[in-house]
């Protein structure tokens, strides 16, 4: 059972444009949402992270946006870059005595120039 | 500052061997935890190190061990491999138990 679901599967995006990646849970235990960055070849990289008490973070070009009511959380990046061009995985963590992320299947985005 | 390194990059084994794999956490990191990603999918918590201990596992079965050092450096070993079993294996550190992780680069493992 997949505790995280994320969509889209794939995402391409014009350069300079806004890419919108959106994920929910069910679990109400999550206690920290994290997005994480792969390049293929790396391991993930972390990007921003977000609590449940706050409904925006803003970090750069990257925004978590998170819906506590709805149980649902996306990440926008504005001016979409080539460089961007990676998989995005969102995450949530359940604390129970161990820092167990939960991770959604990433979405792969490419940015066209 | 090195990050959370691991070793080896590329590993391949046939089914019903064994394999350790290596992990060096990020400096001033005590806590490890081992990922499994299999192609195409996000990572699955396999287990983590604190205190030269196993604090949490994920669903994973007995066939998956590991150590942690006294260094806070960690392995992990699987016995009798499956073909399922090939993947990327991913060590991530943190500060602490609760703190983020950062991830290393990860160990290919192909089982044949």
């Amino acid at each position: 059972q997949q505790q995280v679901k994320q969509s889209p599967q794939s995402l391409i995006v014009q350069k300079g444009g806004i890419s919108i990646i959106n994920c929910a849970y069910e679990n109400t235990a999550f206690d920290y949402f994290p997005w994480y960055q792969q390049f293929p070849g790396k391991g993930p990289a972390l990007l921003i992270a977000i609590r449940p008490d706050v409904s925006e973070k803003k970090e750069g070009r990257f925004t978590i946006s998170f819906n506590k009511s709805a149980k649902q959380f996306s990440l926008h990046i504005m001016d979409s870059q080539p460089g961007d061009s990676a998989t995005y995985f969102c995450a949530a963590r359940m604390w129970t005595g161990a820092n167990n992320l939960f991770f959604g299947t990433g979405t792969r985005l490419t940015v066209i120039p | 500052d090195a990050g959370v390194t691991q070793s080896p990059t590329h590993l391949i084994k046939t089914r019903g061997q064994q394999v350790t794999l290596r992990c060096s956490p990020k400096s001033g990191h005590d806590t490890v935890s081992w990922y499994q990603q299999a192609l195409g999918q996000g990572p699955q918590f396999i287990f983590q190190y604190y205190e030269e201990e196993e604090r949490q596992r994920g669903n994973f079965p007995d066939r998956f061990s590991g150590h942690q050092f006294p260094n806070y450096s960690s392995e992990l070993n699987v016995n009798a491999l499956l073909l399922g079993d090939s993947a990327l294996y991913l060590c991530a550190s943190s500060l602490t138990p609760t703190d983020t992780q950062y991830f290393g680069p990860g160990t290919r493992l192909t089982v044949l």
